[in-house]
């Protein structure tokens, strides 16, 4: 079964740091892989997806996710942090299209 | 840009009434999802519904709520008695298939 875990529910960063958020997913099969981005009290953003093709992946806002399959990793990274990056973000699955299974979210704060 | 439009943005109800939340999808996808996001949590699978009938549900999607597709356009999901435990932002999603494209979501809390 599909699994998806971010580790740490909440990273706190300087405006202008590295942004790291960490996602490892489980999957029987070659998985597609996104981050979706939710600002407070909006819906759900796409950020970014893996779908097998380029394993760096180059998302919306400067954000980029790299696919390793041997460490079953895609983490979501951003050179320098703004102050608008502060969100929720969650990492997801699915095994070739369709249901998306979720992770638990990172909430991203920008300290200025 | 076409987007999935879902209403009410928000709604408030008594515990045991029933609920309906509308969702109009991307025209010409096929695809057709609800997922739920209690608050400080995680978004969890509902149910996906494809050629008019469910595909797939999840242990949550319980007799309390059914899906439909009347017109050929709205998506709509019914929680026939709430409880409190309903209280959530619902969203809808759809796609092609391939990438789903998500609504802006319903709030749904149960007094």
């Amino acid at each position: 079964a599909q699994s998806v875990t971010q580790l740490g529910s909440h990273v706190s960063v300087s405006e202008g740091a590295l942004v790291l958020l960490r996602c490892n997913y489980s999957s029987s099969v070659p998985p597609y892989l996104f981050w979706y981005v939710q600002y407070p009290n909006q819906g759900l953003q796409l950020l970014l997806k893996y779908t097998s093709a380029a394993t760096l992946v180059k998302g919306i806002n400067g954000f980029e996710a790299e696919f390793k399959k041997s460490e079953t990793s895609f983490h979501l990274t951003k050179p320098s942090a703004h102050m608008s990056d502060a969100a929720e973000y969650f990492c997801a699955v699915t095994e070739g299209g369709g249901k998306l299974i979720f992770g638990q979210g990172t909430e991203l704060s920008v300290k200025p | 840009e076409p987007e999935v439009t879902q209403t009410p943005s928000h709604q408030v109800t008594q515990m045991g009434q029933e609920v309906i939340l509308r969702c109009v999808p991307i025209s010409n996808h096929l695809y057709f999802y609800w997922y739920r996001q209690i608050l400080g949590q995680k978004v969890e699978f509902l149910v996906s519904f494809y050629n008019n009938e469910i595909s797939e549900k999840s242990e949550i999607f319980d007799d309390q709520f059914s899906v439909e597709r009347p017109d050929g356009s709205n998506f709509t999901l019914k929680i026939r008695s709430t409880k409190l435990e309903d209280s959530a932002m619902y969203f809808c999603a759809s796609a092609y298939p391939g990438e789903l494209f998500f609504g802006e979501g319903s709030r749904l809390t149960v007094l």
